[in-house]
């Protein structure tokens, strides 16, 4: 059974870094492209960014281009999320999703539970 | 970028009903488009991708069409498990969502 399950959620205030975490299990990780999707409280759904098998593509969404970095660790079926220089309107739940592709970002078949991130001071 | 717009925001329909939801993009996305479902509480559940192939395990009353600009997802007879939230996204070029249509109970 594919998992996704997401951690580092919490309450930060303006200004300050925080790092999401993934954890996949029950499919081989290194063979699909990873993304983080957003969803501020109340709101639709914003592609944050994605990172194909080998790290060999990243993308950001404007809004968080230049603060946050994703990345991913195959050897610990893991993937990340630094953000940098948070403000209230990243406050969201962040979901990690699987995409069907390898090596380009296409459209996602699993996601995570979400964890959810609050800046506010 | 390209813009998903997706209308109406609220979609009010009677159970056993046809629902038609509809979806534009800014610029053509050829047929690279899929739907998703949210109810609350819950991530998004994958319900169509290519603009019309439902995904495993997707009752057949989920339909979808289009290509280029225009999209449509359609649900033949609504069962109370279908009043959710819908979202279309295109991944002709970097992902991005509409902004959703609420499916509700008339």
């Amino acid at each position: 059974e594919v998992q996704l399950v997401e951690s580092g959620g919490g309450l930060v205030q303006p200004g300050r870094s925080l790092r999401l975490s993934c954890a996949a299990s029950g499919f081989t990780f290194d063979e699909y492209a990873m993304h983080w999707v957003r969803q501020r409280p109340g709101k639709g759904l914003e592609w944050v960014s994605g990172i194909t098998w080998n790290s060999g593509i990243m993308g950001y969404a404007d809004s968080v281009k230049g603060r946050f970095t994703i990345s991913r660790d195959n050897a610990k079926n893991s993937l990340y999320l630094q953000m940098n220089s948070l403000g209230p309107e990243d406050t969201a739940f962040y979901y990690c999703a699987r995409d069907i592709s390898p090596s380009a970002f296409y459209y996602f078949d699993y996601w995570g539970q979400g964890t959810l991130v609050t800046v506010s001071s | 970028e390209i813009v998903m717009t997706q209308s109406p925001a609220t979609l009010s329909v009677s159970p056993g009903e046809r629902a038609t939801l509809s979806c534009r993009a800014s610029q053509s996305v050829s047929n690279n488009l899929a739907w998703f479902q949210q109810k609350p509480g819950q991530a998004p559940r994958l319900l169509i991708y290519g603009a019309s192939t439902r995904a495993t395990g997707i009752p057949a009353r989920f339909s979808g069409s289009g290509s280029g600009t225009e999209f449509t997802l359609t649900i033949s007879s609504l069962q109370s498990e279908d009043f959710a939230v819908y979202y279309c996204q295109q991944y002709n070029n970097w992902p991005s969502f509409g902004q959703g249509t609420r499916l509700e109970i008339k």
